[in-house]
């Protein structure tokens, strides 16, 4: 079954501090790998797109790595920000149908 | 570029009614999809138009539909509302056609309340 799993589900750090969030999948055939931000009550937005071939990218202060063999990825994000406070979601792409399969999220809360 | 755009933002229904909620997707997009979020439950895939065609169907009971129009806006039409259909209604636009690059742009989303 093409699942998506996120830990942890909710997580606190002090701002400044560095913090990285986990996706394990089972989704096959995959296609890429995406993460969202999303802030209570809006639509979520991108973050990164990684290709089966891509194993690590960068958007500012948020890194994220993909090992295709283990089916995991990861969201670093570095010197958290107040802004940073909100929800992560990561999606798998299952390659030929079109769909996304979605985690559930991680919920990070930065605290001053 | 305007980004995807939805209405209304917000809606109040009672039990047994039914709402339509409109996506307009981003210009040059012909893929929209739908989903339905709530807390416990996260993102939930409704469906998915391309070029005014059903190309993906999640695991939602009939009373859920939705269509796409010529001009690749969409609409989602919710029959007898039930209260579980609480939910925050999101739509993305992506170009569709070439998968790995397909990047999904959501719109802001519309908070739907069955009371």
């Amino acid at each position: 079954k093409n699942q998506v799993e996120q830990s942890p589900q909710s997580l606190i750090i002090l701002e400044g501090k560095n913090c990285t969030l986990q996706c394990n999948y089972t989704v096959s055939p995959f296609s890429n790998l995406r993460w969202y931000k999303q802030d209570t009550g809006r639509g979520p937005v991108s973050l990164t797109i990684m290709t089966f071939s891509e194993n690590t990218k960068s958007n500012g202060r948020y890194t994220a790595t993909l090992d295709a063999d283990t089916k995991q990825s990861s969201l670093h994000i570095t010197a958290s920000q107040l802004s940073d406070s909100a929800s992560y979601i990561c999606v798998v792409s299952n390659a030929g149908t079109y769909k996304y399969i979605f985690g559930t999220g991680t919920r990070l809360k930065v605290l001053a | 570029k305007a980004g995807v755009t939805q209405t209304p933002r917000y809606l109040i229904k009672t039990r047994g009614q039914q709402v339509t909620l409109s996506c307009s997707p981003i210009s040059g997009h012909r893929s929209v999809s739908w989903y339905q979020q709530t807390p416990g439950q996260g993102l939930q895939f409704l469906f998915e138009y391309f070029s005014e065609t059903q190309r993906n169907k999640g695991n939602f009971p009939g009373r859920f539909s939705g269509r796409q129009f010529s001009n690749s806006r969409s609409e989602m039409n919710v029959s007898t509302l039930e209260l579980g259909d609480s939910a925050l209604y999101l739509c993305a636009s992506s170009t569709g056609t070439s998968e790995r690059i397909n990047e999904q742009f959501f719109g802001p989303g519309t908070r739907l309340t069955v009371l």
